[in-house]
């Protein structure tokens, strides 16, 4: 399976603080997308890294990728309480059809 | 323009009856997707259609019955709802021969009573 395991299931920090938050799969990828899921909405595409990327930045974001310990972080940096939702990290495989299969979910929680 | 919507939000019905969900998108993409999200925030695929054809069944029971008319839609057909099924179902899509980034509706709350 490409599931993607978050960790830690929930996090809880003030404005101003990094918020970082990690993922694991067991298989091996083409790319790790990250999502966010804000409360009864639906999950949107954050970053993408490929397989042959150790990191990327986009605005307040970071991902890491380590192929050799199958495992990903996304560290957002400066956090707002607008950033309060659910992250998701979805690996993918080779395959054309893209399945992507997500996890539960980081809780991440940022008090104004 | 939503890029892709889902109707309705909301599903409120009772055990025994058959609802659908329907799902359109304006990306151009050819490949179209139902997740099923229970209340624990685990967010499950059902189903994949690329250019109308499946391609993508998980183990889903066939009470659940998908249709893909042409590319840009796919609905999601439910017969003799039971209280397990009640979830948010997400349609997304994407573009198949791209990275495989997934555009998601906004979810269709359903509730079996």
């Amino acid at each position: 399976s490409q599931q993607g395991e978050e960790d830690p299931q929930a996090l809880s920090i003030q404005e101003g603080e990094n918020a970082t938050m990690n993922c694991s799969y067991k298989t091996s990828i083409n790319n790790l997308q990250w999502y966010r899921q804000n409360s009864g909405r639906g999950l949107v595409h954050l970053i993408l890294i490929r397989s042959n990327e150790r990191e990327k930045h986009s605005g307040r974001l970071r991902v890491t990728l380590d192929t050799s310990k199958k495992s990903s972080s996304l560290l957002i940096t400066a956090s707002r309480a607008a950033d309060t939702a659910s992250y998701f990290c979805a690996p993918r495989g080779g395959t054309s059809y893209g399945k992507l299969t997500f996890g539960q979910g980081t809780i991440l929680t940022v008090h104004p | 323009d939503t890029a892709v919507s889902q109707t309705p939000k909301y599903l409120v019905t009772q055990m025994g009856n058959d609802k659908s969900i329907k799902c359109e998108q304006n990306l151009g993409h050819d490949t179209m997707y139902w997740y099923k999200q229970d209340s624990k925030k685990f967010l499950k695929i059902m189903f994949s259609y690329n250019n109308k054809e499946l391609i993508i069944n998980e183990t889903v029971p066939n009470r659940f019955s998908p249709k893909s008319p042409d590319k840009a839609h796919l609905n999601l057909h439910i017969n003799s709802l039971e209280l397990g099924d009640s979830a948010v179902y997400f349609c997304a899509s994407s573009q198949a021969s791209r990275t495989g980034e997934l555009f998601f509706g906004e979810g269709s709350r359903l509730t079996v009573l």
